[in-house]
């Protein structure tokens, strides 16, 4: 079955550093990609997706790659700001299911200090 | 705005009563789908519905029971019979014709407490 492996938390990072959360995905035939994220008290919203190999998805100072050889999603941003704090969930989704089937990750709780 | 509202926020019932979470949508959306989440876990399916009067079950759905009367609404009755009911649960919907490339619309979820 599909399965995806998220880089386990929580991160705490200082104002401006550095971000990658690390995901890798299992699953047959060729899935879409997504990152979500959540803020305290609220539901999920899609930061971005990508659905085929090698499409780089973007959003909000955020990328993420689609890399078919190494199974990987892998999420960076260059510079994080105090409102970046949340939680980061990796997901995929592929042909042979409903969308609403998606394979969630455990999520990443993101802390960024001043 | 379009969108999801789950209603209410925070619930808190005792142990042995039934319970249940509302959830409309305005968007729409042919198909509602209801998660639940745990600390430190990712989220979990519980029930889905493509159609209305039509639903399946996720891979949760033992002491859950929904109902599909209309296109907006996907009410999650949480019964007795779950042993562990306290929760986080988000419900969710994908538009129309929605391919596996299509992302899910959340809603702001419903904290439940059973004591």
């Amino acid at each position: 079955g599909n399965s995806v492996t998220q880089m386990e938390g929580p991160v705490t990072l200082s104002e401006e550093a550095f971000l990658t959360i690390n995901c890798t995905y299992t699953a047959t035939g060729y899935p879409s990609l997504f990152w979500y994220v959540q803020y305290p008290g609220e539901g999920l919203q899609l930061l971005l997706k990508a659905t085929k190999a090698d499409d780089k998805g973007s959003n909000k100072g955020f990328e993420a790659t689609y890399r078919k050889e190494t199974t990987s999603f892998h999420l960076e941003k260059g510079s994080v700001q105090v409102s970046d704090s949340a939680v980061y969930f990796c997901a995929l989704s592929d042909a042979y299911t409903n969308a609403g089937k998606s394979t969630f990750g455990d999520g990443t709780t993101l802390t960024v200090k001043p | 705005d379009g969108g999801i509202t789950q209603s209410p926020k925070y619930l808190f019932r005792k142990e042995g009563q039934n319970v249940t979470l509302s959830c409309e949508q305005n968007l729409n959306h042919d198909a509602m789908y209801w998660y639940r989440q745990d600390p430190g876990q990712g989220l979990r399916l519980i029930y889905y519905s493509q159609i209305v009067n039509d639903f399946q079950k996720g891979d949760i759905a033992e002491g859950y029971s929904v109902s599909r009367e209309k296109k907006e609404s996907f009410p999650l009755t949480v019964t007795s019979a779950q042993k562990n009911p306290t929760a986080f649960y988000l419900c969710a919907s994908s538009p129309p014709g929605a391919s596996y490339t299509s992302p899910l619309h959340f809603g702001n979820g419903t904290r439940l407490t059973v004591t």
